[in-house]
């Protein structure tokens, strides 16, 4: 099993609609984790941290299930500006240097 | 603001070739990483750094080398070019490895023929 698994894609949503990924993890002690994004041909940006107890970002939800093992990005009221690769991020356990990125899913937005 | 400054952004190499690209940071970071990205793929780490003198193997470190002289540089040298090597490879930089926060360069995409 891989460390880090997300649905690849593509997700095409229209304009305005609520669009929500999954990624899971199988080390159970990973200790943080972390979305990204990345714009085609560009260089990954960090979009969010995902607190344990679930954060929001203007239109952005992260959560985290320990139980499952997997965390999700929740997008609301989708721009055209939010196509992209949204990369699933992990640290294996607390103080390793060594961020394990998952695959990415790739999201396009339709006007 | 410079961050990340990777070079070359291209370049292309004949199989059997050796070549090295440059990674600087101003950031004063500790932590420094090489990653490769197939297409379609995610993001595999080559080589890291967490300070000057100090380096160590990730993933995929067969057909590389890194040194990390200064705290600034993280040069990663591919000797005896494959085919199998074509990527983009990113270089990036952070405070502390728990951060999550890395500041990635623009890229360097290799193609070797």
């Amino acid at each position: 099993r891989k460390e880090v698994e997300q649905d690849p894609g593509p997700f095409n949503v229209p304009e305005g609609a609520t669009v929500a990924f999954n990624c899971t993890y199988s080390n159970s002690a990973s200790q943080s984790f972390f979305w990204y994004r990345q714009d085609c041909r560009k260089e990954p940006k960090l979009l969010m941290s995902v607190y344990s107890s679930g954060n929001e970002d203007g239109r952005f939800t992260a959560q985290l299930n320990r139980a499952s093992q997997y965390i999700s990005l929740l997008i609301r009221d989708s721009k055209l500006s939010d196509s992209a690769t949204y990369l699933c991020v992990v640290i294996p356990y607390f103080g390793n240097e060594k961020l394990t990125f998952g695959t990415g899913t790739r999201l396009t937005i339709i006007p | 603001n410079a961050g990340v400054t990777q070079t070359p952004k291209f370049r292309i190499l004949k199989i059997g070739q050796s070549m090295t690209l440059q990674c600087t940071q101003d950031m004063n970071h500790n932590y420094m990483y090489w990653y490769r990205q197939d297409p379609g793929m995610g993001l595999k780490l080559i080589y890291y750094s967490v300070g000057a003198g100090i380096t160590d193997k990730g993933e995929v470190p067969n057909g590389y080398n890194v040194s990390r002289s200064t705290t600034e540089d993280f040069p990663l040298r591919l000797e005896l070019a494959a085919p199998s090597q074509t990527s983009v490879y990113f270089c990036a930089s952070s405070l502390t490895g728990a951060s999550g926060e890395l500041f990635f360069g623009e890229g360097s995409r290799l193609t070797v023929l």
